[in-house]
């Protein structure tokens, strides 16, 4: 059962420009989180906005949430071709576990 | 630093075969999953365990069983290995405690049924 659905399911951008991904999930949440996986890797997580929160900054990343529309997004800014990888999404369904979308594939052209 | 090791990165099979997939974490984490990859499908998850000796079934448990004899070390088995069993599969760990904590993920186990 997937919860969060990334969007869009691929994105190709050239280096220094920004990329935003959404998702989106159907239940309410606790929190919400961020993961990356580069080629033939596992994921690694990247950040975690909590329900009350509406936005969370690390580095380049920015996340925002909107519970009214059940949605949240991540932007990289200045993207560079070491971002290049698949981002999930993934919500808390109760304790312990998470459900993670199918992922948005980010390719960054030097 | 947190790591999750999985014994093999790469495996291929036999039908009919019992496998095993190791993983290990050094975090003292109560809590580890399996789940495997398939490409337009994301994750899902086989098994879960959140103690020694205790685990509870995910999304697709058929045709898969688990171990957890001690904290540190998770097994999935596949009983009699099928070529739709073909996939990426990974663990992850997390500690107890809260809605949703943070997984950390090995590298993946690539396995081939043929």
């Amino acid at each position: 059962s997937q919860q969060g659905e990334e969007d869009p399911q691929a994105l190709s951008i050239q280096e220094g420009e920004n990329a935003t991904m959404n998702c989106s999930y159907k239940t309410s949440i606790n929190n919400l989180q961020w993961y990356r996986q580069n080629s033939g890797r596992g994921l690694v997580h990247l950040i975690l906005i909590r329900s009350n929160e509406r936005e969370k900054h690390s580095g380049r990343l920015r996340v925002t949430l909107d519970t009214s529309k059940k949605s949240s997004s991540l932007l990289i800014t200045a993207s560079r071709a070491a971002d290049t990888a698949s981002y999930f999404c993934a919500t808390p369904p109760g304790y312990n576990k998470l459900i993670f979308g199918a992922g948005t594939r980010l390719a960054v052209h030097p | 630093d947190v790591k999750v090791t999985q014994s093999s990165r790469y495996l291929v099979k036999r039908t009919g075969e019992k496998v095993f997939l190791e993983c290990v974490q050094d975090m003292d984490h109560e809590n580890m999953f399996w789940y495997r990859q398939d490409p337009g499908l994301g994750l899902r998850l086989i098994y879960f365990s959140y103690d020694v000796k205790m685990k509870e079934k995910g999304d697709i448990p058929e045709g898969y069983s688990v171990s957890r004899e001690k904290k540190e070390r998770f097994s999935l088995i596949l009983e009699s290995a099928s070529t739709n069993q073909t996939s990426m599969y990974l663990c992850a760990s997390s500690p107890q405690g809260g809605l949703g904590q943070p997984q950390h993920f090995g590298d993946g186990t690539r396995l081939s049924i043929l």
